[in-house]
């Protein structure tokens, strides 16, 4: 079936620092692909998404980068703070409509003071 | 504007036991998803629903069901609880086109 991976697994970073977290998707019928932050027993939220005919996004210290030909896909972090310590997901729509996702598992990402 | 909302939030049961997990959005979406997330393994789609009065099967809907019978209301159900159904369970819901999900906050399940 369709897949999504997603690297590294954990991420420690110092404040200040910037933090990039990989995907790689395997559906090349997606052409959505949504980026989620999950605080500790809190709901994944909607932070960043990029659509198929956009190469870049950018929404003040996040960005997002796709490239369809390797079908991976980047979050880029700048100036990182400790309230960015989270986990976050990436996701790829699936073909067959209905706004359908594949999630990846998850990158841990922690910002040190 | 309440969005997404789950109840109950958190529930213990007895392997064997039954329940219903209600999900209600206020969005008026049409798309409605139960997922389950398991450490390390991100969200797992149950079932979907692409409106009132249907429903599908995603990932891993093997011991689930799902009603929705009104628009806004998406129900799971478990009818024969197992220790492997032990997770938190999401509910999200979408407008058409390529709009994003939106989440409840979650359902912790312990089954016991």
């Amino acid at each position: 079936g369709e897949n999504v991976e997603q690297h590294p697994s954990t991420l420690s970073v110092q404040e200040g620092d910037s933090a990039v977290i990989k995907c790689t998707y395997s559906d090349s019928a997606s052409n959505y692909f949504p980026w989620y932050k999950q605080e500790l027993g809190k709901r994944p939220q909607l932070i960043i998404d990029i659509r198929s005919n956009v190469g870049e996004k950018k929404d003040q210290r996040i960005a997002v980068t796709l490239n369809k030909t390797a079908k991976h896909f980047s979050l880029h972090i700048t100036e990182t703070q400790p309230e960015d310590s989270a986990v976050y997901f990436c996701a790829a729509s699936l073909s067959g409509g209905y706004n359908k996702l594949i999630f990846g598992a998850g990158t841990r990402l922690a910002v040190h003071p | 504007n309440a969005g997404v909302t789950q109840t109950p939030k958190f529930r213990v049961l007895k392997t064997g036991q039954s329940m219903t997990l209600l999900c209600a959005q206020d969005m008026n979406h049409e798309y409605m998803y139960w997922y389950r997330q398991d450490p390390g393994m991100g969200l797992r789609l149950i079932h979907y629903s692409v409106g009132e009065g249907t429903t599908a099967k995603g990932e891993v809907p093997d011991g689930y069901n799902v009603s929705r019978l009104k628009k806004q209301n998406f129900l799971l159900g478990l009818e024969s609880a197992a220790p492997s159904q032990t997770s938190v369970y999401f509910c999200a819901s979408s407008g058409q086109g390529n709009q994003p999900q939106h989440f409840g906050d979650g359902t912790r399940l312990s089954i016991l």
